[in-house]
């Protein structure tokens, strides 16, 4: 079993529709948990960092943590053709990052 | 603020050959972080440079190495090269390590 398992994709919506993205992990000791976006050919942009369970939220993100559950996910709110990237969950007990294998997002117009 | 440069961004090398890649942190960041991207395996870590220190390290072979300068800057080197080697090698930093990682653009390295 993978210490960390991403929903498979790829994934499209229309424009304007809430998308959901969801990670699983297994390791106890994770304790920061990160969403990264990838847009082709460039490197991971920070998202969303949190540490604890319960909501983050900014702007049209929120980062959802359950640690009882070992479940991560990000919610995107009035999706933008801007955000078709592939997006990625990531979470570390300290500096060593393991990254789920990513999903990839088209929004549609 | 000037963010994570890596230089160079794409390269071209053949089997059993070395290479070597650089990255320069955030100002003010002492952390570097080397990762590996390919579509198969998708992001690993490699290791981690503090203060000169490699401080964390993941699974891969004794061919991939690293170091660190005082000024932060890190240079990670592949020698004899396979073609599996080939990916996208990804540079992080972060001030301390245990925090939000800021990538760089990635050096893409194509092995024939």
């Amino acid at each position: 079993q993978k210490e960390v398992e991403q929903d498979p994709g790829p994934l499209s919506v229309p424009e304007g529709a809430i998308v959901s993205l969801n990670c699983t992990y297994s390791n106890s000791a994770f304790q920061y948990f990160m969403w990264y976006r990838q847009y082709s050919r460039k490197g991971p942009e920070l998202l969303m960092y949190t540490y604890s369970s319960g909501n983050k939220e900014d702007g049209r993100f929120t980062a959802q943590v359950d640690k009882s559950s070992k479940y991560i996910s990000l919610f995107i709110r009035d999706s933008q053709p801007s955000d078709s990237a592939t997006y990625l969950c990531a979470m570390t007990p300290d500096s060593k990052l393991t990254f789920g294998k990513g999903i990839t997002l088209s929004v549609r117009p | 603020k000037a963010g994570v440069t890596q230089t160079p961004r794409y390269l071209i090398k053949t089997r059993g050959q070395q290479v070597t890649l650089s990255c320069s942190p955030i100002s003010g960041h002492r952390s570097v972080s080397w990762y590996q991207q390919t579509p198969g395996q998708g992001l690993q870590f490699l290791f981690e440079y503090f203060s000169e220190t490699q401080r964390n390290k993941g699974n891969f072979p004794g061919r991939f190495s690293g170091r660190q300068f005082s000024n932060s800057r890190s240079e990670m080197n592949v020698s004899t090269l396979e073609l599996g080697d080939s990916a996208l090698y990804l540079c992080a930093s972060s001030r301390s390590g245990q925090e939000t990682q800021y990538f760089g653009p990635g050096t893409r390295l194509l092995v024939l």
